[in-house]
């Protein structure tokens, strides 16, 4: 059984910090790992793939995966009202994708 | 950019209908998805479709049917519409399987069944 775990907030981080989103996963074949945006009402939007240990970055956003813990992150730098969405880990064996639940950020002004 | 096209973004059918979802992607991609999105429970994994004519049940297949026959349409068929089928539906495509390709989805359909 494949598991992606996140927990589900909501995050609530003022304008301007950091916001620290985690997500574990169970299935050590796991071979590539998403980060999507889904404001409330909308369909998930891709924000940023990872496949290798270490950090990616990508403007404001940097992803990090440590494969040995099971373990992927998303930080937000300079967080914004506009960022506070509903975040879902996902993660990819075969041609599959597996979401967790998402994590609620609130951004506050 | 990829689109992916879902019919209609909000149905109401009657319980025991026939329900026909569809969804139509304009980048030639081999790999179609759907997926469902309830409360408290996330995305989950409907049918997939990796070619024409082909079919994979996903986690939760029960009560439901697809249809590919053309590599741009994928179609959700709920045979007989029940109240625990209303849900936002979600459509998705990828390419050929290369293990970093991402998803891309359509704008949802919202079903409800009274």
């Amino acid at each position: 059984q494949k598991e992606v775990e996140q927990n589900s907030g909501p995050l609530s981080v003022p304008e301007g910090a950091i916001a620290s989103l985690n997500c574990t996963y169970s299935d050590r074949g796991s071979q590539s790992f998403f980060w999507y945006r889904q404001y409330s009402g909308k369909s998930p939007e891709l924000i940023m793939s990872i496949y290798s240990n270490g950090d990616k970055e990508d403007g404001r956003f940097t992803a990090q995966l440590n494969k040995a813990s099971q373990y992927v992150s998303l930080l937000i730098r300079d967080s914004q009202p506009s960022d506070s969405a509903t975040y879902l880990c996902a993660v990819k064996v075969a041609s599959t994708l597996t979401f967790g639940k998402g994590t609620m950020l609130l951004v506050s002004p | 950019d990829v689109k992916v096209t879902q019919s209609s973004r909000y149905l109401v059918k009657r319980t025991g209908e026939k329900v026909f979802l569809e969804c139509v992607q304009d980048m030639d991609h081999e790999n179609m998805f759907w997926y469902r999105q309830d409360p408290g429970l996330g995305l989950r994994l409907i049918y997939f479709s990796y070619d024409v004519k082909m079919k994979e049940k996903g986690d939760i297949p029960e009560g439901y049917s697809v249809s590919r026959e053309k590599k741009e349409r994928f179609s959700l068929i709920l045979e007989s519409a029940s109240t625990n089928q209303t849900s936002m539906y979600l459509c998705a495509s990828s390419p050929r399987d290369r293990y970093n390709s991402p998803l891309h989805f359509g704008n949802g359909t919202r079903l409800t069944v009274t």
